[in-house]
């Protein structure tokens, strides 16, 4: 298996545009994960999915961001308009569910000028 | 509020010396905890995964400690190398393991 895949690796914007981030996450895994990550706040959950469904958003920071899961193996996360302050990477992650091990994509570095 | 601290913030040891990482939770009910180690430009890859029941877990020169009752962790490094330049992250899992708690993560250098 390849893993979780995530596109673009980087990703270079202005302030304003829209960015969208995408994300194949590992057959047979039923739960999809977002995170941002920072130096200031480390990682953060966005919004998660289980079968396809958006279980809890509540880690979107604003109506400008919004997430996607049309079938189990493809999931995108949209910014729009983006701005500097949404400069981060982000990591796609999926799991099977209870605890077993969360796989994490390689992440999309995000950079809004 | 679920939270994860960990310390050292970072540390800067000598190749083949022994480090260990500390990692403190409040977060309930407890499911999991994991330490995951994060090379620059790439995502978290697991090291260990421990339930409640579970004191110890070794992953090669990888061994973690749990203490549920003062809910802290460890992460003891022996001999280390200088591939183990990585970020350190104790992570907790809530509620059957669905919802993670990250802590800051622990900075590690190794130097020859």
């Amino acid at each position: 298996d390849a893993g979780v895949i995530q596109s673009p690796r980087h990703e270079v914007t202005e302030m304003g545009q829209e960015v969208t981030l995408r994300c194949k996450p590992i057959s047979g895994h039923d739960y999809l994960f977002w995170y941002r990550q920072t130096m200031m706040r480390g990682l953060e959950l966005l919004i998660y999915f289980n079968n396809n469904v958006p279980i809890d958003d509540s880690g979107m920071p604003e109506d400008r961001f919004s997430a996607k899961m049309p079938n189990a193996s493809f999931s995108t996360l949209k910014i729009q308009p983006s701005e500097p302050r949404d400069s981060a990477v982000y990591f796609c992650a999926s799991t099977m569910g209870g605890a077993g091990g969360y796989t994490f994509g390689s992440g999309t570095r995000l950079t809004v000028v | 509020k679920n939270q994860v601290e960990q310390s050292p913030q970072s540390l800067i040891i000598l190749e083949g010396k022994n480090c260990t990482l500390q990692c403190n939770y409040t977060v309930s009910p407890f499911s999991n905890l994991r330490w995951y180690k994060q090379d620059t430009g790439r995502g978290p890859v697991s090291l260990t995964i421990m339930t409640f029941s579970e004191n110890t877990k070794s992953n090669g020169r990888y061994t973690a400690t749990l203490d549920a009752d003062t809910k802290q962790s460890s992460l003891h490094i022996t001999a280390s190398q200088l591939s183990d330049s990585a970020s350190y992250i104790c992570v907790v899992s809530a509620n059957a393991g669905n919802m993670l708690t990250f802590g800051g993560g622990t900075r590690l250098m190794v130097k020859p």
